[in-house]
């Protein structure tokens, strides 16, 4: 284990559910990382919090909605979301700062929207 | 251009056979090179790291740098069938001080 937890494992969730991602760091870092990895696709960077601050919302649309309460958890709220949002999302954290280099991923949610 | 160009395969190869898996950059800030493996179903994790041009090797694997060419490369010798995954190479740089990854490679080896 990485030292990082999502949960859950896989979701189904209709488009008009709410649901949360969680994800969970034991490693004492100071920023994580939601992205989402398609089919095909380069990870894609969706959001980063550095020191429990927001500091990159790559663009992603406002039906995901990212939550850091402290430097150890972080949630990705979903709502109406879109079959195209089917993916697998990662979380990640790294020392923070400057000190970027080295990610540490968890085994990721698999969304199913349907 | 994208920044980081990588073909994604897949690549299937017999056990022991010398795999090469390369990535293609444009921006010359990236000062930080990794490649990363992910299992299917599970999260990537950091394989190598290195920040320089030249060979750097541990164990059976070899990551090279050629920053002239941006131009970075994974080898695996003698590779085994546990090698079978999809490997991501990763750059770090420049101001925003963030990861950008290739597409991934799928590697499969058989036995």
């Amino acid at each position: 284990e990485t030292g990082v937890t999502q949960t859950p494992r896989h979701l189904v969730m209709g488009m008009t559910n709410k649901k949360s991602l969680k994800c969970e760091q034991h490693l004492g870092h100071n920023a994580m990382y939601w992205y989402k990895q398609s089919a095909k696709k380069p990870l894609e960077l969706m959001f980063v919090y550095n020191f429990k601050e927001q500091t990159e919302n790559n663009s992603v649309p406002s039906r995901f909605s990212p939550e850091c309460p402290n430097s150890s958890h972080l949630f990705l709220h979903l709502h109406t979301l879109q079959p195209e949002d089917s993916a697998l999302y990662l979380c990640a954290s790294t020392i923070g700062g400057t000190q970027n280099t080295e990610a540490f991923f968890g085994q990721g949610t698999r969304l199913t929207v349907v | 251009q994208k920044e980081v160009e990588q073909d994604p395969g897949p690549l299937s190869v017999p056990e022991g056979a010398i795999v090469s898996l390369n990535c293609t950059y444009s921006n010359s800030a990236f000062q930080y090179f990794m490649w990363y493996r992910q299992y299917s179903r599970k999260g990537p994790e950091l394989l190598m790291y290195t920040y320089s041009s030249g060979n750097k090797e541990d164990g059976r694997f070899t990551a090279q740098v050629d920053k002239s060419s941006k131009y970075i490369s994974l080898f695996i010798r003698d590779s085994q069938p546990s090698d079978s995954a999809t490997y991501l190479c990763a750059l770090f740089g420049g101001s925003n001080y963030k990861l950008t990854f290739g597409k991934g490679t799928l590697l499969t080896v058989n036995p």
